[in-house]
């Protein structure tokens, strides 16, 4: 299947401080990217879809203005988490998919956030 | 609105056979997928079903009844490595993914 790379793995930061997460397709052209946040024990919680190009779609009660998504490519979308608190704390992971909705979704390898 | 219902936790023995279930209540169906999710790593997949019956792909097998808004996903030759949270996705519209809360299943010797 296609590889889909995230950076970093893991972070560790301050509250207050700004996060920033790369996910990347790396041999496909990733149309549509997903990022969603999952809690342990729980399923991902979709938070994000967004098409190269224009503005991510959030789903609701996201805040859009905290979790700020740029997809300025068609292998690149990145997650900026403004001013993160302890709550913010989660594993995060994004999605890549090609153009037709019946294709799979390839997952990066998430990213671990954790906020003191 | 939407719905997805999968059991929390099953268990079951090494060289076995197990079936986990999911039901869903959505609005534009467009598919549905499985998941396997091992601790702390990002969910790989599995299987996809849009039309009724049954696919299998080795162990493997997914079945969708979309009358019944139903879908199984079948295990054979359980191995200790197949633990793991198997999470069940449905897709409405064109973009929307919606995911299940995951089985997870533990695999005994």
């Amino acid at each position: 299947g296609a590889v889909v790379s995230q950076h970093p793995s893991r972070v560790i930061c301050k509250s207050g401080t700004s996060v920033k997460i790369e996910c990347r397709s790396l041999d496909f052209q990733a149309t549509t990217m997903f990022w969603y946040r999952q809690f342990p024990k729980q399923s991902l919680m979709l938070m994000a879809t967004s098409n190269e190009g224009s503005k991510a779609t959030y789903e609701q009660g996201v805040e859009k203005d905290k979790f700020l998504i740029n997809h300025a490519s068609l292998t690149l979308s990145t997650l900026t988490v403004t001013s993160a608190h302890p709550e913010d704390s989660s594993f995060y992971i994004c999605s890549a998919r090609g153009e037709s909705a019946q294709e799979t979704q390839y997952f990066g390898p998430g990213t671990r956030l954790l906020v003191l | 609105g939407q719905n997805i219902d999968q059991p929390t936790e099953m268990t079951a023995t090494e060289g076995a056979i197990v079936q986990i279930n999911c039901t869903y209540q959505t609005s534009g169906f467009n598919g549905l997928f499985w998941y396997q999710q091992h601790a702390g790593e990002a969910p790989t997949f599995l299987s996809y079903n849009v039309l009724d019956g049954l696919e299998e792909k080795g162990r493997f097998s997914s079945f969708l009844s979309r009358s019944k808004g139903y879908s199984y996903l079948l295990l054979k030759e359980l191995q200790m490595k197949d633990s793991a949270s198997y999470l069940c996705a449905v897709i409405e519209g064109t973009y929307k993914y919606i995911f299940g809360t995951g089985t997870r299943l533990k695999v005994l010797a």
